[in-house]
């Protein structure tokens, strides 16, 4: 049973337009969700991540929505750039775990010149 | 400069043929973090030590096991390695507080024939 999904494998933005990711969770639990980029023979790259007391979080062109009554987290990336085409990775941790993260399965954004 | 560095990339084995997979660290963090990535699907959490307290996660094969000798280096050993074991490795750290981002390594791919 999946705890972080990922319901999107796919993205395909135009350069210079905004990508949405989207994140569902379903772990009441979780207090600490993540936003990891992976290219291709690399591992994941941390990207952004947001405690549950805060509903945004925003760092340069890259920016994440917590919606705790919905149970999802979204990543805003604007303007989009080709170097962004990578696979997005949301990830939770819950309270009472030792910083232990539970991934989604990814979102593989591509960045069209 | 890497902080997480693991090695080999690349690894062949042969069914059934004990394999060790390494990762070393350059910062001295407390936890480090062994995962398993299969194509397509979320990075799934094998084990991991605070310090040189290991824990195992509760559905992480016997077949998979761990060792920590210092600070810097944790090795994975698979003891007999089957089709199914073929994925990415991820090795990952983290300092050890509550709230943590973990930074990973770039992987070694496995491979059995």
């Amino acid at each position: 049973d999946q705890q972080v999904k990922q319901n999107s494998p796919s993205l395909s933005v135009q350069e210079g337009r905004i990508s949405i990711l989207n994140c569902d969770y379903t772990n009441s639990m979780f207090d600490y969700f993540l936003w990891y980029k992976k290219y291709p023979a690399e591992g994941p790259t941390f990207l952004i991540s947001i405690s549950s007391i805060k509903d945004k979080n925003e760092d340069g062109r890259f920016t994440v929505f917590l919606n705790k009554s919905a149970k999802h987290l979204s990543l805003h990336i604007v303007p989009s750039q080709p170097g962004d085409s990578a696979v997005y990775f949301c990830a939770a941790s819950a309270r009472g775990s030792q910083g232990n993260l539970i991934f989604g399965k990814g979102t593989k954004l591509s960045v069209k010149p | 400069d890497a902080m997480v560095i693991q090695n080999p990339r690349y690894q062949v084995t042969q069914f059934g043929k004990p394999v060790t997979l390494s990762c070393s660290q350059t910062l001295n963090h407390n936890v480090m973090y062994w995962y398993q990535q299969k194509s397509s699907q979320a990075p799934k959490l094998l084990f991991h030590y605070y310090d040189k307290d290991f824990n195992n996660e509760a559905d992480t094969p016997d077949n998979f096991q761990s060792r920590r000798p210092n600070t810097s280096f944790c090795f994975l050993d698979i003891r007999s390695p089957g089709l199914g074991d073929a994925a990415m490795y991820l090795c990952a750290i983290a300092s050890g507080g509550r709230i943590e981002t973990q930074y990973f390594g770039p992987g070694t791919r496995l491979l059995v024939l």
